[in-house]
């Protein structure tokens, strides 16, 4: 399995909302990473797990809570969001400084 | 501030031809360097990595970097209407997780 997949690939949430997205790989990679990309944008980082640990979290709002269950998983928790946070949300995996991404979320906030 | 910048373009190349995105880095201290291809509505793809000073080919793609110029550009030979995306280059922090994405440049390539 070469492929880092992320469900659900569409999610509409109103503001009041919890909702969780999910990532999954299976390439035995270390590493595991949340972007937020907004349109026309680059990927802005979000959380970097190493080892299930977290190890990078970029100021981002606890409104976004990460998880990190196994090595192979990766969840990102989201409650009281935002219109502003409507986004495409991006988790990639690496073994070394190479970023694999998955599909992406499209998520939208009502 | 570490960054990356890109031209936003758009470049447009006609089907064929050669298509050149350059990519500039402010960290001198970076070690890895990657082009991504993004698709409308689309997550990035990794397309190339580079590492070392010079060029690394990959079928129709050819990375080049120059670390003492702080440059890293992407030639695409014989471009074909499916190349048309927007491109990003992107900058591993040395020895970290992080990387820095250039804004991207978007590329037609006109049939």
């Amino acid at each position: 399995d070469t492929e880092v997949t992320q469900t659900p690939k569409h999610l509409v949430m109103g503001m009041t909302n919890k909702k969780s997205l999910k990532c999954e790989q299976h390439m035995g990679h270390r590493a595991m990473y949340w972007y937020k990309q907004k349109a026309k944008k680059p990927p802005e980082l979000m959380f970097v797990y190493s080892y299930e640990k977290l190890s990078i979290n970029e100021s981002v709002p606890s409104r976004f809570s990460p998880e990190c269950p196994n090595s192979s998983l990766l969840n990102l928790h989201l409650h009281a969001l935002q219109p502003e946070d409507s986004a495409l949300y991006l988790c990639a995996s690496s073994q070394g400084p190479s970023q694999f991404f998955g599909p992406g979320t499209r998520l939208t906030v009502l | 501030q570490k960054e990356v910048e890109q031209n936003s373009g758009p470049l447009s190349v006609p089907e064929g031809a050669i298509a050149s995105l350059n990519c500039t880095y402010s960290d001198r201290g970076s070690q890895s360097f990657f082009w991504y291809r993004q698709y409308s509505g689309k997550s990035p793809e990794l397309i190339m990595s580079i590492y070392s000073n010079g060029d690394k080919e990959d079928g129709r793609f050819t990375a080049q970097l120059n670390k003492a110029s702080q440059y890293v550009s992407l030639l695409i030979r014989d471009s074909q209407p499916s190349d048309s995306a927007t491109y990003l280059c992107a900058v591993n922090v040395a020895g970290g997780f992080k990387t820095i994405f250039g804004a991207g440049t978007r590329l037609f390539v006109k049939a």
